[in-house]
């Protein structure tokens, strides 16, 4: 069953603008990830959050979790032609210690 | 650090004929993670490893489907016999705890 699930499905946005996706989740979590996919390729592990915090930077990338909510977001700042690439969040349900469960992605296109 | 590794990148094989995906995790990772890709389905963990022990198989889809981790540095799942319907990427992943990764992953075609 899909937990998270991401917001928009599709973006489209300019070289040099922001990008933002949103992730809703239905049950507790222990940790909220972010991967990317570029093309033909595996899925790359991009940040994770705790469900104890609520704000995480890594470069270019800010992700938010508002557990009130169940949801979080991330965002790409000076967003380039290379960040082109389906975004996906995936939780870790508050039971295990091991279960991704994935949403089924946002498609991201940059347009140079 | 090669990453995960995972042969072969395409198979195509026809209906009824057995396919044998394999899978070389990072070395001293602990956990290991079989997942299929469809447009349908997005991402499906099929099967968990720990320690090379399966821990968590429920989402192999049906008795056709079998997976093997013989030790700490291999892996297979093994699809007998195969049906157009389980034509998708197949995925491995291994981890260290927290953070999943992944390998570039088979196509698979069955026909």
């Amino acid at each position: 069953s899909q937990q998270g699930e991401e917001d928009p499905q599709a973006l489209s946005i300019q070289e040099g603008e922001n990008a933002t996706m949103n992730c809703s989740y239905k049950t507790s979590i222990n940790n909220l990830q972010w991967y990317r996919q570029n093309s033909g390729r595996g899925l790359v592990h991009l940040i994770l959050i705790r469900s104890n915090e609520r704000e995480k930077h890594s470069g270019r990338l800010r992700v938010t979790l508002d557990t009130s909510k169940k949801s979080s977001s991330l965002l790409i700042t000076a967003s380039r032609a290379a960040d082109t690439a389906s975004y996906f969040c995936a939780t870790v349900e508050g039971g295990s210690n091991y279960k991704l469960t994935f949403g089924k992605g946002t498609l991201l296109t940059v347009n140079p | 650090d090669a990453g995960v590794i995972q042969s072969p990148r395409h198979e195509v094989t026809e209906m009824g004929q057995e396919v044998t995906l394999r899978c070389k995790p990072i070395s001293g990772h602990n956990s290991l993670f079989w997942y299929r890709q469809t447009m349908m389905r997005g991402l499906e963990l099929l099967i968990y490893f720990n320690n090379n022990v399966p821990i968590d198989d429920s989402g192999m889809p049906e008795d056709r489907f079998s997976a093997k981790m013989p030790n700490a540095s291999f892996s297979t799942l093994k699809i007998q016999p195969s049906e157009p319907r389980d034509s998708a990427v197949y995925f491995c992943a291994s981890s260290f705890g927290g953070a999943l990764h992944f390998g570039n992953g088979t196509r698979l075609t069955v026909t």
